[in-house]
Formats: structure tokens, C-alpha cells, sequence
């Protein structure tokens, strides 16, 4: 069964340090997102793109963060100067249509010292 | 942001017996509502989701009802399985955003032998 994949499964990093955190979406999927989860809270939208554009954002999304399909196949977050309250689980989706059911990957666990 | 709550932290059940886990949302703009189950250290797996269009979908066990008079939605399992031990989310999405779903917090069902 297709599936989305993330890596790395858990990054250790430095305040201030630069974090790339990787996705391979579902081959056949056009729309890609990145959810997190800090510990004992919800899990919230950070980011929907589509088309090579972001297509909508949220407020947590500041410009500390950035995404890009830099191939036909991956698709990444990065994180220029990581604060502590970055850590938390970041989720990778995808899905056929913006319409449809969102799939996950099992995350990447980002904690910041 | 409280605009989908699922109120009951946890629920715990006999095996054989109905699971209901509840969900509240306040958003009208709404128009698809999705649950998703989640394990420790995986992300969340797509469930069974239901369209504002409808009041009831169903898919083997599991049965999603829809109150849109009650911003209301409850997820029915039936019977249900010591398998099915996880955390519950319900996930709302506006019909104006490109894929963007607003989480519930989440209900631990634990279901017993």
C-alpha cells in the first residue's frame, strides 16, 4: 500500500541551528502539507502547497519556515533558526485532491535543546 | 483555537460493545469532517470521513453520523476490537481552504478483552 514517508525519524539540533526535515509523498498525490503536534496539544496546519506554490499557510508559519519540492518526488520543510518552542512531531501529508483524505507519514520528532 | 473539541479524554470499553466517541465543532463554514486514528509514534491513519451533504456514512465497522443542526458528530464502532486501542481524532475541513483540517484534541479509546 502506497505510503508517505518521512525522514529523519527523530533530529536532536541546537537553538538557532538550521533543520531540513524531509518527505516522500504518495506518488499519484498533487497536494502536500506539513501538520505538527508539540507535545500534549492538537495537531495543527502549518502549510498546504500545491503546483510548486504554497497554497495557503498558517499564522505559525512565519518566516522562519519554508518548503520546497526541490524534485519529482520530495518535498521539504525547512526551519532557518530553530527556537525551542519548535520542538515538537511534524507531519508530512499528501492527498489526490484538495478534496479528498489527507494521508500521513509517521513523523519526524524535532527536539530542540 | 476551539473550533472542533471532542470533550471526553478517554473512553474505555468492553470488547464486543459499541464505541461512540463524540466530536463538537463551531465553524458553519465546515463542510467535511474526517476521523482519524492514531498509535504511539505513527502518524494519524485516515479512518472514515463524512461530507456536510450527508447525515450518516458507514464503512464496515465503523459508522460516522452527522447533527449539522448540533455542529455534532459521532463516530460509532461496532463491535469493537481490543485493536482498536488508539487515539481518535476528529478533523474538520473549511470548504474554502485547500486541504487545511482543524484537529479535535484527541480521545484515547482503550477497549478491553
Amino acid at each position: 500500500e502506497p505510503e508517505v514517508t518521512q525522514t529523519p525519524s527523530h533530529q536532536v539540533t541546537q537553538m538557532g541551528q538550521e533543520v531540513i526535515l524531509r518527505c516522500v509523498p504518495i506518488s499519484n498525490h498533487l497536494y502536500f502539507y506539513w501538520y505538527r503536534q508539540i507535545l500534549g496539544q492538537k495537531v495543527e496546519f502549518l502549510v498546504s502547497f500545491y503546483n510548486n506554490e504554497i497554497s495557503e499557510k498558517s499564522e505559525i508559519f512565519d518566516d522562519q519556515f519554508s518548503v520546497e519540492r526541490p524534485d519529482g518526488s520530495n518535498f521539504t520543510l525547512k526551519i532557518r533558526s530553530t527556537k525551542l518552542e519548535d520542538s515538537a512531531m511534524y507531519f508530512c501529508a499528501s492527498s489526490e485532491l484538495y478534496t479528498g483524505e489527507l494521508f500521513f507519514g509517521e513523523g519526524s520528532r524535532l527536539t530542540v535543546l | 483555537d476551539q473550533q472542533v473539541k471532542q470533550n471526553s479524554p478517554s473512553l474505555s470499553v468492553q470488547e464486543g460493545r459499541i464505541s461512540i466517541l463524540n466530536c463538537d465543532y463551531t465553524n458553519s463554514m465546515f463542510d467535511y469532517f474526517l476521523w482519524y486514528k492514531k498509535y504511539p509514534a505513527e502518524g494519524p491513519t485516515f479512518l472514515i470521513s463524512i461530507s456536510s451533504i450527508k447525515d450518516k456514512n458507514e464503512d464496515g465497522r465503523f459508522t460516522v453520523f452527522l447533527n449539522k443542526s448540533a455542529k455534532h458528530l459521532s463516530l460509532h464502532i461496532v463491535p469493537s476490537q481490543p485493536g482498536d486501542s488508539a487515539v481518535y481524532f476528529c478533523a474538520a475541513r473549511d470548504g474554502t481552504s485547500y486541504g487545511k483540517l482543524t484537529f479535535g484534541q484527541g480521545t484515547i479509546l482503550t477497549v478491553h478483552p
